[in-house]
């Protein structure tokens, strides 16, 4: 199986200006997360996306939305970047297996966003 | 809330060194425990996982076991290689009704392995 993808691998972009990433899950997998990495704060949970609908919010202001399209693939936007939204941006895909309660979530490569 | 505690790195073994990260966790309930692997460059890979008290986990030759009396689950690798140099990240998921995925990371620990 193909693992999660992420669109663009790298980005820069200026303040003020708004950014779309994307991300495909693994085949099957309804569940998609997105993640926010940096040096200062390490990984910290955005939001968490099954089956077209948010079901859990971390604690980002609302400058952060996102989506998921009826084949599961992904989108999240970030309007008005600001300097201190540059960070590697990662997605993660899941489904739940019968009988197990792991919710083990893979990841992919991420998307390194940069902010002038 | 729901937090993780990790060792503060950065680690640095002499290949072939004995290998332990401590991890010890805050969690309601009875959460699913994670330990991810980071290289330079890249997302980050699923090493390991727990489901349930005293699981074992394990995956390359590490290991980790979940323990519920110490709220622990700390990495272990007898002898680790150079290609284990990394950062390693402890984690869980609370396990509720709702089937929220949301995982809590720890802070990270870098592993370098000289030769």
């Amino acid at each position: 199986k193909a693992g999660v993808t992420q669109t663009p691998r790298y980005l820069i972009k200026t303040r003020g200006q708004q950014v779309t990433l994307s991300c495909s899950p693994i085949s099957g997998h309804r569940s998609v997360s997105w993640y926010q990495q940096t040096p200062g704060q390490g990984l910290q949970f955005l939001f968490e996306y099954f089956s077209e609908t948010q079901r859990n919010k971390g604690n980002f202001p609302g400058r952060f939305s996102g989506r998921q399209f009826s084949n599961s693939r992904s989108e999240m936007n970030v309007s008005t970047l600001e300097l201190g939204d540059s960070a590697l941006y990662l997605c993660a895909s899941s489904t739940p297996t019968s009988g197990s309660w792991s919710y083990e979530q893979y990841f992919g490569p991420g998307t390194r966003l940069t902010v002038t | 809330g729901n937090s993780v505690t990790q060792m503060e790195g950065p680690v640095t073994l002499s290949e072939e060194a004995f290998l332990t990260i401590n991890c010890t966790y805050t969690a309601t309930g009875y959460p699913s425990l994670f330990w991810y692997v980071q290289y330079p460059g890249e997302g980050l890979q699923l090493l390991l996982k727990a489901t349930k008290a005293d699981d074992k986990g394990s995956n390359k030759g590490f290991e980790a076991t979940y323990r519920k009396e110490t709220t622990s689950f700390h990495l272990e690798k007898g002898s680790v290689q150079v290609s284990d140099s990394a950062v390693y990240f402890c984690a869980l998921i609370p396990i509720s009704g709702a089937g929220s995925y949301q995982l809590t990371f720890g802070k990270g620990t870098k592993l370098s392995v000289i030769p």
